[in-house]
């Protein structure tokens, strides 16, 4: 089946410093990726996707590459804010997914300290 | 988002009573879907929509059931309400060609007590 699967939080950085966060799935064929981030109080807003293999999706200074070898679509920034202080989620959607609703990691927390 | 809206936005309900939330879409997407979630689990799928009058279960959809009588408006109805529903519900809308990703509104906390 399809599934997500995200490190465990919470992570805790200071401003300034480099964030990776993992996320690695499990999927027939080759799926479309995304990031989301929750702040909190909210919804959850798309932060970056990637619909093949080796594309970089990019925003707000995060990335993420989809890599079809390892299965993984990591998330990282090189220089984190206390804003970024937020819940981050890793998802798939499947190809010729028809009715197939994204699948969700766990999420993970992310909490950034001045 | 702009484009969803969902209410109430908090409801404290007492157990064994029934409860109605609604999103609410000025999008004409052809998805909808609820979602709850909770600390630990992450987010989890009830119901989904993919057309009026057309829905299905999610991995959660056990007391739960859902309605979709018009595009834009997707209910969700705890027929009878139990603790082990409390949790901060999430509606998300999508397009066609769903690599879009979803868009999702801000939220329902319900808390039965």
């Amino acid at each position: 089946g399809n599934s997500v699967t995200q490190m465990e939080g919470p992570v805790t950085l200071s401003e300034e410093a480099f964030l990776t966060i993992n996320c690695t799935y499990t999927a027939t064929g080759y799926p479309s990726l995304f990031w989301y981030v929750q702040y909190p109080g909210e919804g959850l807003q798309l932060l970056l996707k990637a619909t093949k293999a080796d594309d970089k999706g990019s925003n707000k200074g995060f990335e993420a590459t989809y890599r079809k070898e390892t299965t993984s679509f990591h998330l990282e920034k090189g220089s984190v804010q206390v804003s970024d202080s937020a819940v981050y989620f890793c998802a798939l959607l499947p190809r010729n997914s028809g009715n197939t609703p994204l699948v969700f990691g766990k999420g993970t927390r992310l909490s950034v300290i001045a | 988002d702009a484009g969803i809206t969902q209410s109430p936005r908090h409801k404290v309900t007492e157990t064994g009573t029934p409860v109605t939330l609604r999103c609410h879409q000025t999008e004409n997407h052809r998805y909808m879907y609820w979602y709850r979630q909770d600390p630990g689990h992450g987010l989890r799928l009830i119901h989904y929509s993919y057309g009026v009058k057309d829905t299905d279960k999610g991995e959660v959809s056990d007391g739960y059931s859902v309605s979709r009588s018009k595009t834009e408006d997707f209910l969700l109805t705890l027929e009878s309400a139990t603790s082990s529903q409390t949790s901060v519900y999430f509606c998300a809308i999508s397009g066609e060609g769903t690599a879009s990703g979803y868009t999702f509104g801000s939220g329902t906390r319900l808390t039965v007590v």
